[in-house]
C-alpha cells in the first residue's frame, strides 16, 4: 500500500516568504507527527496530532510555525515569514494509534531552503 | 527529559566485517528504543525496536540490538557488513506511558556508516 507522502519534495523560499508543506499520512493512521531535521542532525519533534486534535505543539520553534490537520487525515505545516534558520528537512510521520510502542512511518521529507 | 547519545558520527568498516553502532540513552521511565536507517533523499525506515520482553532484538537486513538497562545502552550490530548497508543510522527513544501526547521520538545525532571493499 501507499506510504506517507509529502509535497513538495523541495522548496526554495526567499527570506520573509510564507510556505506550506503538505503531508499525506497512511490511510487510517490516527497519529501524525512533524519533525525538523537540520543538516547533520537527527530529527527533532515539532508537533503531534491525534486525529484532528493537536495535542502537543511543544516543539514548534516560534509562533511563525503553525500546523493543522482539519479532517484528521492530511496535515499542513505552515511557516510564516521564513528565516534562514528555518532551512531544514521537514519530516512527517504517521502511526496507527497513540501507543508508545508503535512504529512511526516516515515520509521522504520536504527540503526547505531559505535564501 | 529523555536523551540519546550516539558515539561516533562516522563509522567505516570493510565489507564482511562486524558492524557496531553505539547508542546510549537517558530516560526517567522505562524506555522504548528504536533504530532507524536513512538512505539519501529518503525518509527514515525502522530497523528494529525494543519495547518489553527479550532484550536481544532482531530486525531487518540482519541487524540486531541488545537492550542493557544497567549500561543504559542499545547498541546496533550486524555480523557481516554489506555495501548496501551504507547509510545513516539513528537511535531514538520514546517514553512509555505518555498521556495525551503520543509517542514522540527523541533522536540521536546519527551515525554515518561507510562500507569499503
Amino acid at each position: 500500500g501507499a506510504g506517507v507522502s509529502q509535497s513538495p519534495r523541495y522548496k526554495v523560499a526567499k527570506r520573509g516568504q510564507d510556505v506550506a508543506l503538505r503531508c499525506d499520512p497512511i490511510s487510517g493512521h490516527v497519529s501524525l507527527f512533524w519533525y525538523q531535521q537540520a543538516l547533520g542532525q537527527g530529527p527533532e519533534f515539532l508537533t503531534y496530532f491525534q486525529n484532528e486534535a493537536q495535542l502537543d505543539k511543544s516543539g514548534l520553534p516560534s509562533d511563525r510555525f503553525f500546523a493543522e490537520r482539519p479532517e484528521g487525515s492530511v496535515s499542513t505545516l505552515k511557516i510564516q515569514r521564513t528565516q534562514q534558520e528555518d532551512s531544514a528537512v521537514y519530516l512527517c510521520a504517521s502511526s496507527p494509534d497513540r501507543g508508545s510502542y508503535n512504529e512511526q512511518f516516515f515520509g521522504p521529507g520536504t527540503r526547505l531552503t531559505v535564501l | 527529559a529523555q536523551s540519546v547519545t550516539q558515539l561516533g558520527s562516522h563509522v567505516s568498516v570493510s565489507e564482511g566485517a562486524l558492524v557496531l553502532l553505539r547508542c546510549n540513552y537517558s530516560s526517567s521511565v522505562p524506555p522504548y528504543l528504536f533504530w532507524y536507517v536513512q538512505y539519501p533523499n529518503q525518509g527514515l525506515q525502522l530497523l528494529l525496536k525494543y519495547t518489553t520482553g527479550a532484550t536481544l532484538v532482531k530486525g531487518i537486513n540482519g541487524f540486531e540490538a541488545e537492550f542493557k538497562k544497567s549500561e543504559t545502552s542499545f547498541h546496533l550490530t550486524k555480523p557481516s557488513a554489506h555495501m548496501s548497508d551504507a547509510a545513516e543510522y539513528f537511535c531514538a527513544v520514546s517514553e512509555m506511558g505518555l498521556t495525551g501526547g503520543g509517542n514522540k521520538l527523541t533522536f540521536g545525532t546519527g551515525t554515518q556508516l561507510k562500507v569499503e571493499l
